[in-house]
């Protein structure tokens, strides 16, 4: 059973264009929403995380969109460069012993490619 | 610098040829975790570890063993690899309990083979 639902698998954006990416996830326990970019032959890094508490949490290009009662939550990448070509995954997570991490639950990514 | 480590990068192996991936990260974290990645599949856990001594199943645990003697040391262990098992793994570090930051950084992957 899949935790994390996301969408689309791949997606294609012109340079200066808006990505958007959508997940959707189904336990309310979760309390703690991460975004990690992956580049081509290296580990995920963290790119943009929101708790529950907010709606929206933007960092440079970068937005977090977050809908509690649809359980759904979106990362916007504005002015999209080339350089943002990588496959990007987003996550869910409950506190577990004192930790904002315990069992973290990923979607299944998306690969965008940006258009020069 | 700060960095998580795993060795080796690359492994072609057997069925049945037990094989130990190490993983050691140089922050002090308390927290960390396995992931194998799959085309399609994303990232799924493996195990995790709270701290020294204290291990969990995550998703997909079955065919993986792990242990935390150390805190800067969290080796996965595949006593009887299979070929379902080939796939890309990454080991994973983040501060821990207390912190207000959930961040993992991650290692650079371990491409394994199993024929």
């Amino acid at each position: 059973q899949q935790q994390v639902k996301q969408s689309p698998q791949s997606l294609i954006v012109q340079k200066g264009g808006i990505s958007i990416i959508n997940c959707a996830y189904e336990n309310t326990a979760f309390d703690y929403f991460p975004w990690y970019q992956q580049f081509p032959g290296k580990g995920p890094a963290l790119l943009i995380a929101i708790r529950p508490d907010v709606s929206e949490k933007k960092e440079g290009r970068f937005t977090i969109s977050f809908n509690k009662s649809a359980k759904q939550f979106s990362l916007h990448i504005m002015d999209s460069q080339p350089g943002d070509s990588a496959t990007y995954f987003c996550a869910a997570s409950m506190s577990y012993r004192g930790s904002t991490l315990g069992r973290l639950y990923f979607g299944r990514g998306t690969q965008l490619t940006v258009w020069p | 610098e700060a960095q998580v480590t795993q060795n080796p990068r690359y492994l072609i192996t057997v069925t049945g040829k037990k094989l130990t991936v190490t993983c050691s990260q140089n922050m002090n974290h308390e927290y960390m975790s396995w992931y194998r990645q799959d085309p399609g599949l994303g990232l799924r856990q493996i195990y995790y570890s709270m701290n020294v001594e204290v291990t969990d199943k995550g998703d997909v645990p079955e065919g993986y063993k792990v242990s935390r003697k150390e805190k800067r040391n969290f080796p996965l262990i595949l006593e009887s690899p299979s070929p379902n098992q080939t796939s890309l793994y990454f080991c994973a570090s983040s501060p821990g309990r207390g912190r207000a930051t959930g961040e993992l950084f991650f290692g650079e992957g371990s491409r394994l083979t199993v024929l």
